[in-house]
């Protein structure tokens, strides 16, 4: 595998189901991202993680629970989610926040969700 | 927050037109980042600029970051079927958090 990895790419869930996102990224970075791609929205930062702590979290639901248990892994954990969460889930790599060329941010295909 | 807008929002040409989009912002960037996302796939990175005035060219595709530090514009020239897609500017801001803004993207579509 090389460069970034998501899975599910797809996936459809209850309101009351539990599910986890997992994004793998090959590329030797230390920071890692999750982003809400809405239709005809911008892209929405969720969370940042750097050297596995989180350094940012944009004012997300606690539906949304993200876990980092290395630089290499990320994980966006699902609960009790509602129908306007539908949307692709992309994640992202960079170098680190604060390195040299850290600000490029590599994506992966992303997770098509849909909540019914 | 800070807000990128980005113009147009669509665009429908033909095959071999140049193409241009840009990015404004009320804000000052230190950095501006292009991407294009195809259908299904990720956004990949075009083309990445650092400096006010920078103009820097990756094939058919050049882009300048604005002088004011507060916009960008990126040119497609000589545009063929595989360039149709969304591009989208991100910028990173001077002050606050160093994370990246991004535009509304620009859907390209090209009739052959």
């Amino acid at each position: 595998e090389t460069g970034v990895t998501q899975t599910p790419r797809h996936l459809v869930m209850g309101m009351t189901n539990k599910k986890s996102l997992k994004c793998e990224q090959h590329l030797g970075h230390n920071a890692m991202y999750w982003y809400k791609q809405s239709a005809k929205k911008p892209l929405e930062l969720m969370f940042v993680y750097n050297f596995k702590e989180q350094t940012e979290n944009n004012s997300v639901p606690s539906r949304f629970s993200p876990e980092c248990p290395n630089s290499s892994h990320l994980f966006l954990h699902l609960h009790t989610l509602q129908p306007e969460d539908s949307a692709l889930y992309l994640c992202a790599s960079s170098q680190g926040e604060g390195v040299a060329g850290g600000i490029w941010q590599f994506f992966g295909p992303g997770t098509r969700l849909t909540v019914l | 927050g800070q807000q990128l807008n980005q113009s147009p929002q669509s665009m429908f040409i033909q095959e071999g037109e140049d193409v241009s989009m840009n990015c404004t912002s009320s804000s000052i960037f230190n950095t501006w980042l292009w991407y294009k996302q195809d259908p299904g796939e990720g956004p990949v990175l075009l083309i990445a600029l650092y400096k006010a005035g920078e103009l820097t060219s990756n094939g058919r595709l050049t882009a300048q970051f604005g002088i004011t530090r507060k916009d960008s514009f990126l040119n497609i020239s000589a545009s063929i079927p595989s360039d149709v897609g969304i591009y989208f500017c991100a910028g990173r801001i001077i002050q606050g958090a160093q994370k990246l803004v991004f535009g509304q993207g620009t859907r390209l579509t090209i009739n052959p």
